[in-house]
């Protein structure tokens, strides 16, 4: 069964270093999304991507935060300069639309813990 | 913009024991409305959704839920439940395209 798949699993990073957080989505899957989730609190939605660029993001996404397909299975997001408050899971969703009866794909979920 | 109630944050069953967890939402035009499952260091998995139809949803492992629309309700169940159904699990709400998320609710279940 086609999956979403993250790496790492697990980042530990120091505050004001920047760091990459990796997913791969489902090969046939046109929108792309980023979650996160602090501990103890709702799963925020941050971003989507469709054909190269943003369709929508949150008031989350500040200019710390960039979404990057670099090649044709990547799909990654930065964060320039993390805060202790960016310590959180974060997971990568796929979709073969937006729009219409379809449903996300996610993956396992990369935990930042920022220090 | 939607907003995504669970009102259990933790839930503690012994096996055989039935469940229910709620899940309420804000916004009412159309919706299309998830639970899903997070197993310890696993994805979240999607357990049942609703798009249209019987409001009566019957998902995978022996979950179903019910879509009550005059309550914006998508009240999670499950008749008899097992130690290994203990997880974390997600209401969301699609609204105009965008998935929104519920709190969650840990379940624990004792063997």
């Amino acid at each position: 069964e086609p999956e979403v798949t993250q790496t790492p699993s697990h980042q530990v990073t120091q505050m004001g270093q920047e760091v990459i957080l990796r997913c791969v989505p489902i090969s046939n899957h046109l929108y792309f999304y980023w979650y996160r989730q602090i501990l103890g609190q709702k799963v925020e939605f941050l971003v989507s991507f469709y054909n190269n660029e943003i369709s929508e993001k949150s008031e989350i996404f500040d200019d710390q935060f960039s979404v990057e397909r670099p090649d044709g299975s990547n799909f990654t997001l930065k964060i320039r300069s993390t805060k202790l408050e960016d310590s959180a899971m974060y997971f990568c969703a796929s979709s073969e639309r937006v729009s219409g009866n379809t449903e996300a794909f996610f993956g396992q979920g990369t935990r930042l813990t920022v220090v | 913009a939607q907003s995504v109630s669970q009102h259990n944050h933790h839930v503690i069953l012994s096996e055989a024991a039935s469940l229910e967890l709620g899940c309420n939402y804000s916004y009412g035009g159309t919706v299309n409305l998830f639970w899903y499952v997070q197993y310890p260091g696993q994805h979240l998995q999607l357990l049942l959704k609703y798009f249209s139809g019987d409001p009566l949803v019957k998902g995978i492992k022996g979950f179903e839920a019910e879509f009550i629309k005059s309550k914006f309700s998508f009240n999670l169940r499950k008749p008899s439940v097992q130690w290994s159904d203990t997880a974390e699990y997600f209401c969301a709400v699609k609204t105009l395209g965008r998935l929104y998320f519920g709190r969650g609710t840990q379940l624990t279940v004792w063997p």
